[in-house]
């Protein structure tokens, strides 16, 4: 069975650009996740998707950071404009619903410059 | 509010040596769920074990085992006889939700086992 798959798993972008990153979760998994993990930290949670909907967007900082789940399969996560600080890796989990395990990607490592 | 701490930020042994990696929480909720991952030098976060708070037995799995102690709201995790592969960093993670839906993380101690 294929694990959650990210990509890409490095970008570099000047700030003020925009940038996406894309997630393929397990198939069958309904719920989504998307975490910021900085340097030396542990992951924070951005946003939870029960299917199509954004269940828990509270800490997703929405002047610059979208993020959509059409499909309630795949998912893309944006940012516009970057800034420096935004330089974290970001990963991708998914679930089935009321599972107590999450699986999570390689993530992406993001660095802007 | 949930909180997690993992004091040691880093941690090194020599191959075969047992260690242990302590995680401390804080929550005002009655139930909870605990967690910890692992997380090779790869990327990717993989699951260890979760703990619900009425389950205070713990719990050994192969070289791995787990201490939960609600009295000092302490989840401790232990290699025993570890080896070069167990080297990663390792997180523990509290839910005060039933499933994984809003995992709260340590800020992660990095485990370095020396041939």
């Amino acid at each position: 069975e294929a694990g959650v798959v990210q990509s890409p798993r490095y970008k570099i972008i000047e700030k003020k650009q925009p940038v996406a990153f894309w997630c393929n979760p397990i198939s069958g998994h309904n719920t989504l996740y998307w975490y910021l993990q900085n340097l030396g930290q542990g992951p924070e949670l951005l946003i939870r998707y029960e299917n199509e909907e954004a269940v828990d967007d509270s800490q997703l900082p929405k002047d610059r950071f979208s993020a959509e789940r059409l499909k309630g399969v795949d998912s893309t996560l944006k940012i516009q404009p970057a800034e420096l600080g935004d330089s974290a890796v970001y990963l991708c989990a998914s679930s089935l619903e009321g599972q107590t395990e999450a699986f999570f990607g390689q993530g992406t490592r993001l660095t802007v410059v | 509010a949930q909180k997690v701490t993992q004091a040691q930020t880093e941690i090194s042994v020599v191959e075969k040596e047992d260690v242990t990696l302590d995680c401390v929480y804080e929550t005002r909720d009655t139930t909870y769920y605990l967690f910890w991952y692992k997380q090779p030098p790869s990327g990717e976060l993989v699951f260890l074990i979760r703990r619900n708070s009425f389950d205070e037995q713990n719990e050994i799995s192969g070289r791995y085992s787990w201490n939960f102690q609600k009295s000092t709201s302490s989840f401790n995790f232990t290699i025993t006889a570890s080896q070069v592969v167990d080297s990663a960093v390792y997180f523990c993670a509290l839910s005060e939700e039933g499933g994984a839906q809003k995992l709260v993380f340590g800020q992660g101690t990095r485990l370095t086992i020396n041939p």
